[in-house]
């Protein structure tokens, strides 16, 4: 089976714009779940979509948003990008999200300018 | 707010030693990931432990998760320096796809 993928990779972006990241889970896996890593803060959680629902959400402000297609393909928007939301955005996907064991993606490097 | 404190931060080793990484937590999970992870990568799963006082074995590599499902530790035995990288523990609730990540504990092993 083909892992998660994430694009784009890499991304440099301006304060003030927004960005689209993307996520295609592993076939099968029906939740997506949505974290941000940075040196400061470690691993983060911002969301998880389970058929196309937002099931769980972080402590994250509304500027992060997301969703789930009905192929399970998934998507984040950040909106009103700041310096602070320079990070490695990291996608996770199960089966169901029991025992949540989860397997993420490579990641997409988001660098804030 | 769910915490899991891992425990060293950075470990710095000569090859063949033995090492323990703790991860600690006042809440209970259903579940305990370890996940290793490179630069620039994301992260592997290395071990799922769901039942109180489980032990799992992984080559070299032992993890076992407390009797109270608050705590969990990766014993690495005569390490390599394939074994360098970013250990990270995590947490799950019963609640879905959401985990609790522990701060990781960057490990170099030196030949």
């Amino acid at each position: 089976k083909a892992g998660v993928t994430q694009t784009p990779r890499y991304l440099i972006k301006t304060r003030g714009q927004q960005v689209t990241l993307s996520c295609s889970p592993i076939s099968g896996h029906r939740s997506v779940s949505w974290y941000q890593q940075t040196p400061g803060q470690g691993l983060q959680f911002l969301f998880e979509y389970f058929s196309e629902t937002q099931r769980n959400k972080g402590n994250f402000p509304g500027r992060f948003s997301g969703r789930q297609f009905s192929n399970s393909r998934s998507e984040m928007n950040v909106s009103t990008l700041e310096l602070g939301d320079s990070a490695l955005y990291l996608c996770a996907s199960s089966f169901d999200g029991a025992y949540n064991e989860q397997f993420f993606g490579p990641g997409t490097r988001l660098t804030v300018l | 707010t769910q915490l899991l404190e891992q425990s060293p931060q950075f470990l710095s080793i000569q090859e063949g030693e033995n090492l323990t990484v703790y991860c600690n937590s006042s809440s209970v999970f259903s579940s305990l990931q370890w996940y290793r992870q490179e630069p620039g990568e994301g992260p592997v799963l290395l071990v799922t432990v769901v039942t109180g006082g489980e032990v799992k074995k992984l080559k070299r590599l032992t993890f076992q998760f407390g009797d109270a499902r608050k705590d969990s530790s990766l014993h690495i035995t005569a390490a390599q320096p394939g074994d360098t990288g970013l250990y990270l523990c995590a947490g799950g609730l019963y609640q879905g796809g959401k985990l609790i990540f522990g701060q990781g504990t960057e490990l170099s092993v030196k030949p």
